[in-house]
């Protein structure tokens, strides 16, 4: 176990709805990444947490967005669902290292999301 | 666009065999590189890395090779077990487009290894 968790495990949504997904990081990590895996696929990057702010975002539209909180836990809301939007949602927390550059990221078990 | 890939979607292997997992990737400005190994039903879970001034790195039963002239890496696995079988990624982890010091984990397809008892 990694100590990544997130919730909910499953769910339904319907086209056009709203979502939140939330993940609670590794003790002592200050960074979360998202990450949306398709069936069949390899997770991609929606973005990136430091601090409370955005550092880095992948090639995914303004509809996704996050947050992280003062204990460094994450939420990735998703506006105007799309049938498309079903996936895995991975979140991974990291230590971030003194140069800012890339650490070991650990992984939650994800959130599976069906959109209807 | 720049990615990273695997060249064999599937792999079996009788159980005590070694296993080669194999990966491309083509941006050549990557300096570091992990190998997730997930089950079904869980996320990603770190194997092994490397960074690119190494080209070989040992773990228990793992061992990474890194080709920076060909864009090449490759996971192997000793005497495989039943509780190997999962699908394998390589991952490269460069800075993100935007976000100082920002990295992001660019994934492949992955290989879904299948071990025969």
């Amino acid at each position: 176990e990694t100590g990544v968790t997130q919730s909910p495990t499953h769910l339904i949504k319907t086209r056009g709805q709203q979502v939140t997904l939330r993940c609670s990081s590794q003790s002592g990590h200050n960074t979360v990444s998202w990450y949306q895996q398709a069936l069949g696929q390899g997770p991609q990057f929606i973005f990136q947490y430091y601090r409370e702010e955005e550092n880095g975002r992948g090639n995914f539209p303004p509809r996704f967005s996050g947050l992280q909180f003062p204990n460094y836990s994450s939420e990735l809301n998703v506006n105007a669902l799309e049938l498309d939007d079903s996936a895995l949602y991975l979140c991974a927390s990291s230590g971030r290292g003194l140069a800012g550059g890339g650490n070991e990221q650990f992984f939650g078990p994800g959130t599976r999301l069906t959109v209807l | 666009g720049e990615n990273v890939g695997l060249h064999l979607p599937t792999l079996s292997v009788q159980e005590g065999d070694n296993s080669i997992i194999n990966c491309a990737y083509s941006n050549s400005a990557s300096d570091y590189f992990i190998w997730y190994k997930q089950e079904s039903g869980k996320g990603p879970q770190f194997i092994i890395d490397i960074r690119s001034n190494m080209d070989k790195r040992q773990g228990q039963r793992v061992t990474v090779l890194l080709n920076k002239t060909v864009k090449h890496l490759s996971l192997q696995i000793a005497a495989t077990q039943p509780g190997d079988s999962a699908v394998y990624f390589c991952a490269e982890n460069r800075a993100s487009n935007s976000g100082a010091g920002s990295y992001q984990l660019t994934f492949g397809k992955g290989t879904k290894l299948s071990v025969i008892p």
